[in-house]
């Protein structure tokens, strides 16, 4: 079936460093797929998407590849803020038809000044 | 542009009573989803509607949850009765016609006593 693998957090980082979080899918077809950002106390927000494969989604210095080849669509952050600190979701969208996504579990970024 | 509105924003209610949660999506999304949220379990898409017609309630864990939508702005999700362990953030979406994305509203922190 279709499912979403990301790696397990809490990640830790300390202000300015490299962020990569992995992010690995089976799924049927060629599907759609997105990275949430979740910062406490609010619902989800769309950060970035990728709907084809070798698609560079971006978005506040986030990029995600699809990577067909190895099933991936890992975020990455050339240097993170305090601010980014939140839980960021990867998921796929089956169809458009449906507009079901299959959600990772989540993984909690914390940044330290 | 408003977003997903969804209230209340928080609920403390005994078990046993009802609860029911509110949900106004974009005007102009045909797709709504509720989704609940809790540390164990991760995000559960619990059901979803397409043009205001149920399409996949799967996710609805028992017979005391239910949802309805009976116009293109207004969705409900209720308990009845509600138990402790239903305490969790119940988010609710929407989306537009051919668009993948969904929209978040903020919550709902439900707590049963």
């Amino acid at each position: 079936g279709n499912s979403v693998t990301q790696m397990e957090g809490p990640v830790t980082l300390s202000e300015e460093a490299f962020l990569t979080i992995n992010c690995t899918y089976t799924a049927t077809g060629y599907p759609s797929l997105f990275w949430y950002v979740q910062y406490p106390g609010e619902g989800l927000q769309l950060l970035l998407k990728a709907t084809k494969a070798d698609d560079k989604g971006s978005n506040k210095g986030f990029e995600a590849t699809y990577r067909k080849e190895t099933t991936s669509f890992h975020l990455e952050k050339g240097s993170v803020q305090v601010s980014d600190s939140a839980v960021y979701f990867c998921a796929l969208s089956r169809t458009s038809n449906t507009g079901k996504l299959i959600f990772g579990q989540g993984t909690t970024l914390q940044v330290k000044p | 542009d408003a977003g997903v509105i969804q209230s209340p924003r928080h609920e403390v209610t005994e078990m046993g009573q009802e609860v029911t949660l509110r949900c106004k999506p974009i005007s102009g999304h045909n797709s709504l989803f509720w989704y609940r949220q809790t540390m164990m379990r991760g995000l559960e898409l619990l059901i979803y509607f397409n043009n205001n017609v149920p399409i996949d309630d799967s996710g609805m864990p028992e017979d005391r949850f239910s949802a309805k939508m009976p116009n293109a702005s207004f969705s409900t999700l209720k308990i009845q009765p509600s138990e402790p362990r239903d305490s969790a953030v119940y988010f609710c979406a929407s989306r537009g016609h051919g668009i993948e994305a969904q929209h978040f509203g903020d919550g709902t922190r439900l707590s049963i006593l």
